[in-house]
């Protein structure tokens, strides 16, 4: 166990939809990132949050969006869902930022959320 | 994203093999991560290594960082069943990005 979590672990919708998803990151972690894997693909990068700021964004659609809260939780927005964002996404946290000075920037990620858009 | 060049891709071998398998870059790296993945679960940290040279042991798993920090290489001696899954290696700079290799997905038969 991680000590990441993330809720829903499945999630099944139509095309056109929007869902959210929810990720708590260990205690005391400051960063969030999240990642979407589609079948045997790789892990791709889509936003990293800190302490409540957006410090990088990857690969992420203008369809999707996500926020962390004071409490460091982060949640991802996905709308307008097509057959193409099914996937499995992760959420991953960290102590603080790659290169800090307490920190090589080791990731710990939830069981992921498995989105199945019908 | 950039990526790290992971080799092989693809690796099938039986029980009791050994393997390595490389990832590489032209860039220097403040650290370097290793991960795996099982089928639908999220990927597990398995070790960083941070000084060039650096050699680092964990049970039949050995990983080393290249001298120049830019490269780095996971040797698993007699592979088991269990050690089926996705290998990603994951470059630090000294900044917030990450580089993310593309991933050795590793069967072991028995």
């Amino acid at each position: 166990d991680s000590g990441v979590t993330q809720t829903p672990k499945h999630l099944i919708t139509a095309t056109g939809q929007r869902v959210t998803l929810r990720c708590s990151p260990r205690s005391g972690d400051l960063s969030v990132y999240w990642y979407q894997q589609s079948l045997d693909q790789g892990l791709q990068f889509l936003i990293h949050y800190y302490n409540g700021e957006e410090r990088a964004k990857g690969n992420i659609l203008e369809r999707f969006s996500a926020q962390q809260f004071p409490d460091l939780h982060s949640e991802l927005n996905l709308s307008s869902l097509e057959l193409g964002d099914s996937a499995l996404y992760f959420c991953a946290s960290s102590v603080g930022l790659a290169g800090g000075m307490s920190s090589y920037n080791e990731q710990f990620f939830g069981p992921g959320t498995r989105l199945t858009v019908l | 994203t950039q990526l790290l060049e992971q080799s092989p891709q693809f690796l099938s071998i039986q029980e009791g093999e050994n393997l390595t398998v490389y990832c590489n870059s032209s860039s220097v790296f403040s650290s370097l991560q290793w991960y795996r993945q099982e089928p639908g679960e999220g990927p597990v940290l398995l070790v960083t290594v941070v000084t060039g040279g650096e050699v680092k042991k964990l049970k039949r798993l050995t990983f080393q960082f290249g001298d120049a920090r830019k490269d780095s290489s996971l040797h698993i001696t007699a592979a088991q069943t269990g050690d089926t899954g996705l290998y990603l290696c994951v470059g630090n700079y000294n900044t917030d990005k990450l580089i993310f290799g593309t991933g050795t997905r590793l069967q072991v038969f028995p």
